[in-house]
């Protein structure tokens, strides 16, 4: 069974707008984590911003906030004011933890959005 | 060097060569990891390392070895790959072990290497 699902392959979005990238998951952990990576062409996976299962508001880093709806399993990346150079691939991640306690990221599909000017 | 480097990161190689990936992370961190991103696929985590040990192999074919001989460096050693291993490989790096879900330690990703088997 999929943990990570993000049902939107791709996005385009005029510049300055906002989007919202969808991710919900799936665990019976009452401790886990949320992640959000950016992966622009160049390849190199950048993390934008985290989500504890048990932080009560919702993370903000910039013009990157995650709404974060615990009951429904999602984790949804909201991008306020697009730019350009936004365009990118995004991934959503959620981190478990093995036996000894080594952290493991299961990754979404991921969604690809394209800022046009 | 800052972040984490990998090298090379374009390789093409026959079936019958063997080759190996280097990453290395100078955020002093102490667990490493190989993903593998396939087209159109999730990325895949193959080997976690932390302290220097392995503590994950994903069901990964013994044609891909990991070695890690201390905690800035991760080798990945490929022989009698096949053309479906073609993908971008990217090493990671964080701390371990990694706390409460209170605590981002979020993984710190190299450039990759675009991998080619022919």
């Amino acid at each position: 069974a999929q943990k990570i699902t993000q049902t939107q392959p791709g996005m385009f979005v005029q510049e300055k707008e906002a989007v919202t990238l969808d991710c919900t998951y799936d665990t019976s952990d009452q401790s886990y984590g949320l992640f959000w990576y950016k992966q622009p062409s160049s390849g190199e996976m950048i993390f934008l911003i985290y989500q504890g299962s048990y932080d009560e508001q919702n993370a903000t880093e910039g013009r990157y906030s995650l709404n974060f709806q615990k009951a429904r399993k999602s984790a949804n990346l909201v991008i306020s004011a697009s730019q350009l150079g936004d365009s990118a691939m995004y991934f959503c991640a959620m981190r478990e933890f093995d036996i000894q306690g080594a952290q493991k990221l299961v990754f979404g599909q991921g969604t690809r959005l394209t800022i046009n000017p | 060097e800052t972040g984490v480097t990998q090298t090379p990161r374009h390789l093409v190689m026959g079936m019958t060569n063997k080759k190996s990936l280097k990453c290395e992370q100078h955020l002093g961190h102490n667990a490493m990891y190989w993903y593998k991103q396939s087209a159109k696929k999730p990325l895949e985590l193959m080997f976690v390392y932390n302290f220097k040990e392995q503590t994950e192999n994903n069901s990964v074919p013994s044609r891909f070895s990991p070695e890690c001989p201390n905690s800035s460096h991760l080798f990945l050693h490929l022989h009698t790959l096949q053309p479906e291993d073609s993908a971008l490989y990217l090493c990671a790096s964080s701390f371990y072990p990694s706390g409460t879900s209170g605590e981002h330690n979020e993984q710190f990703f190299g450039p990759g290497t675009r991998l080619t088997v022919l």
